[in-house]
């Protein structure tokens, strides 16, 4: 099937640094979306990219589309506590274009 | 706009007893899915309704049944819950093709524990 992975499962940053997480695929996607959680929450929307190699921006995030349409990056420049939480890639599975396939997340932990 | 609301937040249940989880949205949605989450597993799909008046099994459907009441709401139903149903329950929706046909937005979650 077409399984998204993300590793490592966790990291673990210190305030004010920078940090890029990624997310792969042996299957081409023509869409990618970037999800966080925040504890206790549900999965809050992020940034959505329709085309391969466009790069797009949310406040300090940014992702990527990679050209090869099996990756995506996201970054978080000049991180804050507040960035603490679950980051999920999805994009939509082949044919069912109701449903999307998840990563199974990174959990990010910033030091004070 | 509320988004997408469930409820409740919390419910303890004894082994074999029955419940529904409640989810509406109110942003005109199509689609509508409930998702379960546990630990290392990711979100796991459990059942979705593509539009209203169908609805179709996800990967775990096991256990659960669903009714997509009208174009706002969607239950999750356990008829007789089992330990290995504790989880934290996700609903979500997602609009019409065209404008991001594929965000879908979540709730808030509903923490489900069986006994």
């Amino acid at each position: 099937g077409q399984q998204l992975n993300q590793s490592p499962q966790s990291m673990f940053i210190q305030e004010g640094e920078d940090v890029s997480m990624n997310c792969t695929s042996s299957s081409i996607f023509n869409t990618w979306l970037w999800y966080k959680q925040d504890p206790g929450e549900g999965p809050v929307l992020l940034i959505a990219l329709y085309k391969a190699g466009e790069l797009t921006s949310n406040g300090r995030l940014t992702a990527q589309f990679g050209i090869t349409r099996k990756d995506s990056f996201l970054n978080i420049s000049a991180s804050i506590p507040s960035d603490v939480g679950i980051y999920f890639c999805a994009g939509p599975i082949t044919g069912a274009n109701s449903k999307l396939t998840f990563g199974k997340g990174i959990t990010l932990s910033v030091r004070p | 706009n509320a988004g997408v609301t469930q409820t409740p937040k919390f419910q303890v249940l004894k082994t074999g007893q029955s419940m529904t989880l409640q989810c509406a949205q109110d942003m005109n949605h199509n689609s509508m899915y409930w998702y379960r989450q546990d630990p290392g597993m990711g979100l796991r799909l459990i059942y979705y309704s593509a539009s209203e008046g169908t609805t179709d099994k996800g990967e775990v459907p096991n256990g659960y049944n669903v009714s997509r009441l009208n174009k706002r709401e969607f239950s999750l139903r356990l008829e007789s819950a089992a330990p290995s149903q504790t989880s934290v329950y996700f609903c979500a929706s997602k609009g019409l093709a065209g404008v991001g046909p594929y965000e879908q937005y979540f709730g808030p979650g509903t923490r489900l524990t069986v006994t």
